[in-house]
């Protein structure tokens, strides 16, 4: 097992087009969280999953952004029609949630840039 | 709301000088603490947390909830502490993970 594994490493796109990044977590880790984190930033939360279940979804973030974790594994984040200011860093990190005190294992990150 | 606070954006010490990363959160039930890194070109991740009570690479953080603070402390700093240092706070039902800012350590040799 060689840890959070992210695709792509680096993504750039047009503004308007949609873009989808890929995160599989450590094996059995039931908690996948999302973040992004721009330069100068500590990492913010996006959305994150028990399992399948998406459990919080951030409120600053608009509805063009989704994600979806089918059967409990890999996770998926989609940004539909990017924006400029979709550019940054999305990390995805996975833990084994028993209830508190969790360690997040992160992946390498997803760098966008939207021209 | 959960809310983690980093005042510093940069601390710079010299070697052997004792260092102090400022951290303070705004929750209103009892929240778990963590101080994660982030060495140059890698991954972030987990230096310590409150509730194991352990000293990492020399490093200590006490839980003040009459302060609301975690500070992180370690009385010789080294050069290869030198990196982005991350407060963060998980609370909530679901226990969700809120992260400070960030602290940018620089540790003059």
């Amino acid at each position: 097992d060689t840890g959070v594994s992210q695709n792509p490493r680096h993504k750039i796109t047009k503004r308007g087009q949609n873009v989808t990044f890929r995160c599989d977590p450590i094996s059995e880790h039931n908690r996948l969280y999302w973040y992004r984190q721009t330069l100068g930033q500590g990492p913010e939360f996006l959305t994150y999953f028990q399992n399948e279940a998406q459990l919080e979804k951030s409120r600053l973030l608009s509805d063009r952004f989704s994600a979806e974790r089918p059967k409990g594994s890999f996770s998926t984040l989609e940004i539909q029609r990017t924006e400029q200011g979709d550019s940054a860093m999305y990390l995805c990190a996975s833990s084994p949630y028993t209830g508190g005190g969790e360690k997040l294992f992160f992946g390498s990150g997803t760098q966008l840039s939207v021209l | 709301a959960q809310r983690v606070t980093q005042p510093e954006k940069l601390l710079s010490v010299f070697k052997g000088a004792p260092v102090e990363l400022k951290c303070n959160y705004s929750y209103s039930g009892s929240p778990e603490l963590f101080w994660y890194v982030q060495y140059s070109r890698q991954r972030l991740q987990l230096l310590l947390r409150h509730i194991s009570r352990e000293s990492i690479k020399g490093f200590t953080a006490d839980l003040n909830k009459g302060e609301t603070s975690f500070h992180l402390k370690k009385p010789f700093a080294q050069e290869e502490d030198s990196a982005m240092y991350y407060c963060a706070l998980a609370g909530g039902g679901y226990q969700k993970v809120t992260f400070g800012t960030g602290t940018k350590l620089q540790v003059i040799p």
